[in-house]
């Protein structure tokens, strides 16, 4: 069975520093990684994914992450943060074959201070 | 329209009442997801249709929960004898395949008093 561990309950990153979110997977077979994001009030956006390829990928707001097969890891990393980019962040995966549905964790909380 | 929309937003019934969710996916998008996120917790697996057809429904909870999307387009998720326990926030997904990322609507808030 599929599950993905998000460490952290909260990251806590000052304005303008960079910012890491980490994710750890288990999965049968190769994976498809996902980062999508939650603000107050609002649905899930996506933000990125992993299919296949180059083992970083960026996605949206500046936002980028590393996948390591050795580590089943898919951190989540901004090089500059900002105060808007405060909110809930979820990883999420899925086999790529058979069963369609995601696998989230339980996330974890971006509060960046001015 | 521009994204998945669902229908209600808030949904306060009593216990034992039938409730009716509604999504409507992104035009052309052939598959639909349900998913259930209690407070503090991420989505949870319900159930996924490609087209009309229901794939998988191995995360619906008991017998109370059923699924539909008669058309291949809209779909409506139904709990009988609501339950208090079934409280939570329901989020439909939609994607232009099963392959590809899933995008969310803004999900229906269930209360059961």
């Amino acid at each position: 069975a599929q599950s993905v561990a998000q460490p952290e309950d909260q990251v806590n990153v000052a304005e303008g520093n960079p910012l890491t979110v980490k994710c750890t997977y288990s999965v049968s077979g190769n994976p498809y990684l996902f980062w999508y994001v939650q603000y107050p009030n609002r649905g899930l956006q996506f933000l990125l994914k992993y299919i296949t390829g180059d083992n970083l990928v960026k996605g949206s707001y500046g936002f980028e992450a590393e996948f390591n097969k050795s580590q089943t890891s898919f951190h989540l990393k901004k090089p500059s943060a900002l105060v808007s980019d405060s909110a809930l962040y979820f990883c999420a995966v899925r086999p790529n074959t058979g069963f369609q549905k995601l696998v989230f964790g339980t996330g974890t909380r971006l509060l960046v201070s001015p | 329209g521009a994204g998945v929309s669902q229908s209600p937003r808030y949904k306060v019934t009593k216990r034992g009442q039938d409730v009716a969710l509604r999504c409507d996916p992104i035009s052309g998008h052939v598959s639909l997801y349900w998913y259930r996120q209690a407070l503090g917790q991420g989505p949870e697996f319900l159930t996924y249709f490609n087209y009309e057809a229901q794939q998988d429904k191995s995360g619906l909870p008991n017998d109370r929960f059923s699924a539909e999307r008669p058309e291949g387009s809209i779909s409506t998720l139904t709990i009988q004898r609501t339950e208090q326990r079934d409280s939570a926030m329901y989020r439909c997904a939609s994607s232009i395949s099963s392959s590809h990322e899933q995008f969310f609507g803004p999900g229906t808030r269930l209360t059961v008093l």
